[in-house]
């Protein structure tokens, strides 16, 4: 079966700290991938996603992904945080044809100020 | 404003007792998907649906039950066989997968079994 790991639960960074959240899947074929954001006391969000085409993608707030398929990662960055980006964020596979999304654990990022 | 409202936010449920969440949205979409989320466990799919009267079961659909007869609505109900209950519950729909698939969450209703 299908799985997403994210290799950290709980980050905790100093404001204008780079940031890279990593995430490996397990699936061999042909994959779309997200990221998605949780702030406190908000809807889940879309970040950013990969479908095709080039495999570095950017997303809303600065954040970007990069998609390694000899890796099977697709790891978010951000080069310098802000305070607001404190939020959980769910790294998520859908894989070929199928017809729903798998989602990783989740990483908790807390960002002093 | 198109989007996915969830009812009620909060919910208490009295042990071996059903109870129903609303799931409605407004965006045409023809999926829909019920997931759990748990601390540290991120989100598990319970059951979703690609077309009006089919649904299939998602990784955890034991003790659950859903139904789709209108494409805007997709009901949840946690019957008393779910052991345990307590989790907050996320609707998601989405067109059908292409270049414009990707998830639209509700709120979300958080059920507490007292």
């Amino acid at each position: 079966a299908q799985s997403v790991s994210q290799h950290n639960h709980h980050v905790i960074l100093s404001e204008a700290a780079s940031l890279e959240l990593g995430c490996n899947y397990s699936y061999g074929g042909t994959v779309n991938l997200f990221w998605y954001v949780q702030y406190p006391g908000q809807h889940l969000q879309l970040l950013l996603k990969y479908f095709s085409g080039d495999p570095l993608v950017k997303g809303i707030k600065g954040f970007e992904a990069e998609f390694i398929k000899s890796k099977f990662s697709f790891n978010l960055r951000k080069p310098s945080v802000q305070w607001s980006d404190t939020a959980e964020y769910f790294c998520a596979v859908k894989e070929g044809r199928d017809d729903k999304i798998i989602f990783g654990k989740g990483t908790r990022l807390h960002i002093l100020p | 404003d198109g989007g996915i409202t969830q009812s009620p936010k909060y919910l208490f449920r009295k042990e071996g007792q059903n109870v129903t969440l609303s799931c409605e949205q407004n965006l045409n979409h023809d999926a829909m998907y019920w997931y759990r989320q748990d601390p540290g466990q991120g989100l598990r799919l319970i059951y979703y649906s690609q077309i009006v009267n089919d649904f299939q079961k998602g990784d955890i659909a034991e003790g659950y039950s859903v139904s789709r007869e209108k494409k805007e609505s997709f009901p949840l109900t946690v019957t008393s066989a779910q052991k345990n209950p307590t989790a907050f519950y996320l609707c998601a729909s989405s067109e059908l997968p292409g270049q414009n698939y990707g998830y639209t969450f509700g709120s979300g209703t958080r059920l507490t079994v007292v």
